[in-house]
């Protein structure tokens, strides 16, 4: 079944404490992005990245770091949390590096909280 | 640079009765739009797109929508609404030329009544 998977799903953690979330789609698509969802404002686009080794940022990086090493997986990493990183994230990606009108397939969803 | 406006936080709409979902869009040069839509606890479906040609286009679920290019709208339309259609749903906006990336409205939250 073609899909996104991200994991975790949920984590309640502690400012401060370094984590990782991890996507990995098994579409063979080239375009791969992480989102955030947030009551009242949408999706704000955190980090794209349009292949293997590029990526960039979107419209709210503070705080977050990215890595594209091979084509199904891109992990987001929040170094240092903080509370206003607490947010729904979801990850994406597309066929083509992003300038087409492919849709984009979701992932179901990483609901962090940080105390 | 690209905006999208869902101007309604959420509409109501009782079952078999036609719904609208409004979605206003700005975009320099010619736009693709799409409709998504999201299920509790699950990521965003893609619903349909707009990406040139006949205005009214169709998607799953027999929702359709209108682009309508002088009033830079693309309202979401399905003749008959099911309760099962209740959601959230989200309009997104990118220009046709180059690479831009794909800008969300805030949601609009649909609830079907019985």
């Amino acid at each position: 079944e073609a899909q996104v998977t991200q994991n975790p799903r949920y984590l309640i953690t502690v400012t401060g404490k370094k984590l990782t979330v991890t996507c990995s789609q098994n579409m063979n698509h080239e375009y791969m992005s992480w989102y955030r969802q947030d009551p009242g404002l949408g999706l704000r686009q955190i980090y794209y990245s349009m292949n293997v080794e590029v990526t960039d940022k979107g419209d709210v990086p503070e705080g977050y770091k990215v890595s594209r090493k091979e084509k199904r997986n891109f992990p987001l990493i929040l170094e240092s949390p903080s509370p206003n990183q607490t947010s729904l994230y979801f990850c994406a990606s597309s066929p083509g590096t992003g300038g087409l009108h492919q849709p984009q397939h979701f992932g179901d969803g990483t609901r962090l909280s940080i105390l | 640079a690209q905006s999208v406006a869902q101007p309604e936080d959420q509409v109501n709409v009782a079952e078999g009765n036609p719904l609208t979902v409004k979605c206003t869009y700005s975009v320099s040069g010619n736009p693709y739009l799409f409709w998504y839509v999201q299920y509790p606890n699950r990521g965003l479906q893609f619903l349909l797109k707009y990406i040139t040609g006949d205005n009214l286009v169709k998607g799953s679920y027999g929702f359709e929508a209108e682009f309508n290019k002088s009033q830079t709208s693309f309202h979401l339309k399905k003749p008959s609404a099911l309760v099962s259609d209740s959601a959230l749903y989200f309009c997104a906006v990118k220009r046709n030329t180059g690479f831009q990336k794909l800008v969300f409205g805030t949601g609009t939250r649909l609830l079907v009544s019985p």
